[in-house]
């Protein structure tokens, strides 16, 4: 499959502001798509994620709204803290062919 | 309950030289696989296996060798490193026996070719 663009690279906002990072996908076939975070120096940890069936998906802070006749799907994060810092990786999954996006570092400033 | 252990954490390699990145996992996860990470680039599929015995290959395979004789292990070997190799690297594993989904990751080799 394509890979995944991802938008913005870099991502700055002022602590309690809202941060969304946007995800485009090509192949219409794809039907799961996992938002990653990574802190320094860890690994990628899965933090929300939707199936092509549902078009919007809330945990607390954050939430993922998917849009299957544009083929994209966004993460939303309210009331942004300092601890979500970090870089966040989309990906879109057909099968078991998992394809992540570029990334988004994103600094939350107190 | 450790999860996905990945050692070393760090390497320095010489242009030629073979190693092995080492992963390990405790919960009886069939799916395994690594990938490498490179700034601008997200996170890129080498190898993966469905289960012991049983290996395939991923988006950027060349010059990496991989074998499965256990569930719990999936070492990765770099036959002659190069520069190209240069990376970070991650081993992951999921509950989901095809992968795709429910992946736990390491905590990642960091390596360096010169």
């Amino acid at each position: 499959g394509e890979n995944v663009e991802q938008h913005p690279s870099t991502l700055s906002v002022q602590e309690g502001d809202s941060a969304v990072i946007k995800c485009t996908y090509s192949d219409s076939a794809s039907n799961y798509f996992p938002w990653y975070k990574q802190e320094l120096g860890k690994g990628p940890q899965l933090i929300i994620d939707i199936r092509s069936n549902v078009g919007e998906k809330k945990d607390q802070r954050i939430a993922v709204t998917l849009n299957k006749t544009a083929k994209h799907f966004s993460l939303h994060i309210t009331e942004t803290q300092p601890e979500d810092s970090a870089v966040y990786f989309c990906a879109d999954v057909k099968g078991n062919d998992m394809r992540f996006g570029a990334g988004t570092r994103l600094t939350v400033k107190p | 309950n450790a999860g996905v252990t990945q050692t070393p954490k760090f390497q320095v390699l010489k242009t030629g030289q073979s190693m092995t990145l080492q992963c390990a996992q405790d919960m009886n996860h069939e799916y395994m696989s690594w990938y490498r990470q490179d700034p601008g680039m997200g996170l890129r599929l080498i190898h993966y296996s469905v289960g012991a015995g049983i290996t395939d290959q991923g988006e950027v395979p060349n010059g990496y060798n991989v074998s499965r004789s256990t569930t719990e292990d999936f070492p990765l070997r770099l036959l002659s490193a190069a520069p190209s190799q240069t990376s970070v690297y991650f081993c992951a594993s999921s509950y989901y026996r095809t992968g795709g989904e429910g992946y736990t990751f390491g905590s990642g080799t960091r390596l360096t070719v010169v």
